[in-house]
């Protein structure tokens, strides 16, 4: 059974970059075929897709979010992680990992508070 | 972009009923739709992928359907475990990806 959990702090300064990885389980990320997502729910709201990457390293973005985000993968480690830089109010959110193309599976999500 | 419109905003119904939910795209998206679940505290969780296939483990008081630009998702008979909030999602411009608004099942 497949199983992905998110790291990282859960309190970010603004104007500083958010950083958070997510660590797979039961598969490899390797594995062909399947993509790998962030997608972020500020508290109350609903579900925004953030971006997406192939274990090859192609990556897709928000078109909203594209001029901050970046989404890499080490697939020695089985992790794909995400920084979003210069972060505000606006981005505190559950922070979620996915695995695309379906988001079949989802880790447990993990609240960023971006705060001074 | 493709915007996808969610209807209505709340739908208040007792156990037993049966659930109604609607899901418009600005464009046609032909049947690359998915339908999730989501209860408080929790990810979301996937019932239906590509308008009308169920995911694993879903079981078949969920069904949905649909093609373009309407789609449905349709609870046969509410379970206790079903209120929530569902969210449709499309991936019709893949790899660049938009969810609905969502549309909140609460108990009458």
């Amino acid at each position: 059974q497949l199983q992905m959990q998110e790291s990282g702090p859960g309190l970010v300064k603004p104007s500083e970059t958010l950083s958070l990885t997510c660590t797979v389980s039961g598969g490899s990320i390797s594995r062909s075929s399947y993509y790998w997502g962030w997608i972020r729910q500020p508290p109350g709201k609903g579900l925004e897709w953030i971006g997406s990457i192939y274990y090859s390293g192609s990556t897709y973005y928000n078109p909203s979010l594209k001029s901050r985000v970046s989404i890499s993968v080490d697939s020695s480690k089985n992790q794909f992680s995400l920084k979003l830089t210069s972060v505000t109010a606006a981005d505190t959110a559950v922070y979620y990992c996915a695995r695309n193309v379906y988001f079949d599976y989802w880790g447990q999500g993990t609240l960023v508070t971006v705060s001074s | 972009e493709i915007v996808l419109t969610q209807s209505p905003a709340t739908l208040s119904l007792s156990p037993g009923e049966r659930a109604t939910l609607s899901c418009r795209a600005s464009q046609s998206i032909s049947t690359y739709l998915a339908w999730f679940q989501q209860k408080p505290g929790q990810a979301p969780r996937l019932l239906i992928y590509d308008a009308s296939n169920r995911a694993t483990g879903i079981p078949p008081r969920f069904s949905g359907s649909g093609s373009g630009t309407d789609f449905t998702l349709t609870i046969s008979s509410l379970e206790p475990e079903d209120f929530a909030v569902y969210y449709c999602q499309q991936r019709n411009k893949w790899p660049l990806l938009t969810f609905g608004p969502g549309t909140k099942v609460d108990i009458k």
